[in-house]
């Protein structure tokens, strides 16, 4: 497996808290994205970084925000998380644009 | 997800046998193509890619085809085991827009029987 790691594996949480989930890799590839995964929908781009500091919006991005301070971690945080928040948080990396992406084993979060 | 596989398309196989699964893409301009297969709480694994330059490509048990006059892709495996049982979905990519950017299908759930 790709070396990533995806923290916490579950959480619950309240709405209207803050929540981080965290994505570590050991790869040193440039490119780090975060999906959600929800039924009916597949996955669904969040957020994505090219470079440290360097991010953009993904198809789904409202309600989330991310930072990459370092090549290996990138962190996804839910401001005020709702319970439309609720889903499984894919993170994936990859070398290049056009080179498959390699995913972790997710966070599944559920907001109450 | 545990829950990925609710309202998918399904195939369900007996071991052994061979199986297709397909995928139509959206984007006529996509030169780039994965497959992934994703197990119950896991996340999706890479099976195997293409580019637009080619039409099939083989790895171990699985050949992928690809038809861009109808934008149809597909996934072949051979001799299907129970532990192939999985959602397979495709991804497209165009390389000439935002190409760190992946389009997925909703995927297809394999079920194979012993």
């Amino acid at each position: 497996d790709a070396g990533i790691t995806q923290s916490p594996r579950h959480k619950v949480t309240e709405t209207g808290t803050p929540v981080t989930l965290r994505c570590h890799q050991t790869e040193n590839h440039r490119y780090m994205y975060w999906y959600r995964q929800d039924p009916g929908h597949g996955l669904r781009l969040i957020h994505y970084s090219y470079g440290v500091k360097d991010t953009d919006k993904g198809e789904v991005s409202d309600g989330y925000s991310v930072s990459r301070s370092k090549t290996e971690d990138f962190l996804l945080t839910l401001e005020s998380a709702t319970s439309s928040q609720t889903s499984v948080y894919f993170c994936a990396i990859s070398d290049s644009g056009n080179q498959p992406q390699h995913f972790g084993d997710g966070t599944r979060l559920s907001i109450l | 997800g545990e829950n990925v596989g609710l309202h998918l398309p399904t195939l369900s196989v007996q071991e052994g046998d061979n199986s297709i699964i397909n995928c139509a893409y959206s984007n006529s301009a996509s030169d780039y193509f994965i497959w992934y297969k994703q197990e119950s709480g896991k996340g999706p694994q890479f099976i195997i890619d293409i580019r637009s330059n080619m039409d099939k490509r083989q790895g171990q048990r699985v050949t992928v085809l690809l038809n861009k006059t109808v934008k149809h892709l597909s996934l072949q495996i051979a001799a299907t085991q129970p532990g192939d049982s999985a959602v397979y979905f495709c991804a497209e990519n165009y390389s000439g827009g935002s190409n760190y950017k992946l389009t997925f299908g909703k995927g297809t759930l394999l079920t194979v029987n012993p």
